[in-house]
């Protein structure tokens, strides 16, 4: 799988969109990727992943270069709640092993202010 | 729906001693994980599974043990604990099939484990 780079720390004013980028430069065409979350001492929450195409669901948006090297995943309003480690992975679609791993790098830490 | 459950949610164990980290899902899920969590540091990977009777190391996987005798549980088994094996540790579930495999995986709550 493909490795990702995040900046180690962000910080975002309350109610302001926060952007979180993620350098992925040797992903492969057939990798997604996918974005994570870890609220302080709890499990890894999903938030969204995608191909190519932008997505969007009801927690964000995820935003892809066309050549695919990176991307970055938009919180439209941050709020407090949304204080979090945030990991961004990419992996392939399948890989027809039947093996299925998500490698968690450090993430970037995002820090909303009220 | 109960998703994924671990417990215990807190172990101190003294150096040398065994125990079993329970994890179970009620989603149906073929594919299960372990990891584990060093403070300041990204999850990594002890053990994982893609449905009862088949589990594989992952990245990490010395001084751990697992089984998958059925589909819903996943224990992870120390049995000579070390200090080193301080950590938070995370199960996790997700769907195998193969029209799913690009869906989200579910984490436990985590069970925070202490070697002294």
């Amino acid at each position: 799988d493909a490795k990702t780079t995040q900046p180690p720390s962000m910080d975002c004013a309350e109610g302001r969109a926060a952007n979180l980028p993620c350098n992925h430069s040797t992903i492969s065409g057939n990798e997604y990727v996918y974005w994570y979350r870890q609220i302080h001492s709890q499990g890894p929450q999903y938030i969204i992943h995608g191909l190519k195409n932008n997505e969007t669901n009801e927690m964000a948006s995820l935003i892809i270069t066309e050549d695919r090297k990176s991307s970055t995943l938009i919180l439209p309003h941050a709020t407090l709640r949304d204080t979090a480690v945030y990991y961004c992975i990419v992996r392939a679609a399948y890989s027809g092993a039947g093996s299925y791993q998500l490698t968690f790098g450090k993430g970037t830490k995002l820090s909303v202010i009220p | 729906n109960a998703g994924v459950t671990q417990t215990p949610k807190f172990r101190i164990l003294k150096i040398g001693q065994s125990m079993t980290l329970q994890c179970t899902q009620d989603m149906n899920h073929n594919y299960m994980y372990w990891y584990r969590q060093d403070p300041g540091m990204g999850l990594k990977l002890i053990y994982y599974s893609v449905g009862a009777g088949i589990t594989d190391k992952g990245e990490v996987p010395n001084g751990y043990n697992v089984s998958r005798s059925t589909t819903e549980d996943f224990p992870l088994r120390l049995e000579l604990a070390a200090p080193s094996q301080t950590s938070v540790y995370f199960c996790a579930s997700k769907s195998g099939l193969k029209e799913d495999l690009n869906t989200e995986a579910f984490f436990g709550q985590g069970t925070r484990l202490t070697v002294v």
